[in-house]
């Protein structure tokens, strides 16, 4: 089965500044790589997704990039502002019938 | 208009009782599924079933129990609730089949289990 590590487990960042979130999968079939965000106490949503046709998907401050030969993707958010500060969550799916979460991000963005 | 709702939203309950909670997704999905989101956050899937088939059941106790009347519908059946059982529970649901053409899951909002 699919396996995902995310790393790392906590970022911490100041308002303004950039922030990477990495994740690596194992099974090379996957082929659809969403990203989302869940703030406290709320549901996860998706932010950005990204299928293995693509090697770069932007959306404003936020960005996924997909290595398929490295199998790994990030997620890089420009600019951070505290509304940002959630736990991010990858997963990797379509290469099998279980969709593989990691394990989580939290993001914390100090003004 | 409510997407993927869960009822309740808050479950307190004693251990060894049994409880119920129910899902119900209005987006025309084929395919849904239930998490257990433990308190260090991590997002464990536990059943998943397409038009009402199970297609996914991970190592999960068999006291915990999916039923699916149709496709717009997925409840998770708890027997003889432990302390371990304690956790948010999320419904969700997707376009497709996971193996063939995994799409954005939409989440419904959670309910929080906590067993005494």
């Amino acid at each position: 089965g699919e396996n995902v590590e995310q790393h790392p487990s906590t970022l911490s960042v100041q308002e303004g500044d950039s922030a990477v979130i990495k994740c690596t999968y194992s099974d090379s079939a996957s082929n659809y790589f969403p990203w989302y965000k869940q703030e406290l106490g709320k549901r996860p949503q998706l932010i950005i997704d990204i299928r293995s046709n693509v090697g770069e998907k932007k959306d404003q401050r936020i960005a996924v990039t997909l290595n398929k030969t490295a199998k790994h993707f990030s997620l890089h958010i420009t600019e951070t502002q505290p509304e940002d500060s959630a736990v991010y969550f990858c997963a990797a799916g379509g290469g099998s019938y279980i969709p593989t979460f990691g394990r989580g991000t939290s993001l914390i963005v100090h003004p | 208009d409510t997407a993927v709702s869960q009822t309740p939203k808050y479950l307190v309950t004693q251990m060894g009782n049994d409880k119920s909670i129910k899902c119900e997704q209005n987006l025309g999905h084929d395919t849904m599924y239930w998490y257990k989101q433990d308190s260090k956050k991590f997002l464990k899937i536990m059943f998943s079933y397409n038009n009402k088939e199970l297609i996914i059941n991970e190592t999960v106790p068999n006291r915990f129990s999916p039923k699916s009347p149709d496709k717009a519908h997925l409840n998770l059946h708890i027997n003889s609730l432990e302390l371990g059982d304690s956790a948010v529970y999320f419904c969700a649901s997707s376009q497709g089949l996971p193996g063939l053409s995994y799409n954005e899951q939409f989440f419904g909002p959670g309910t929080r289990l906590t067993v005494l």
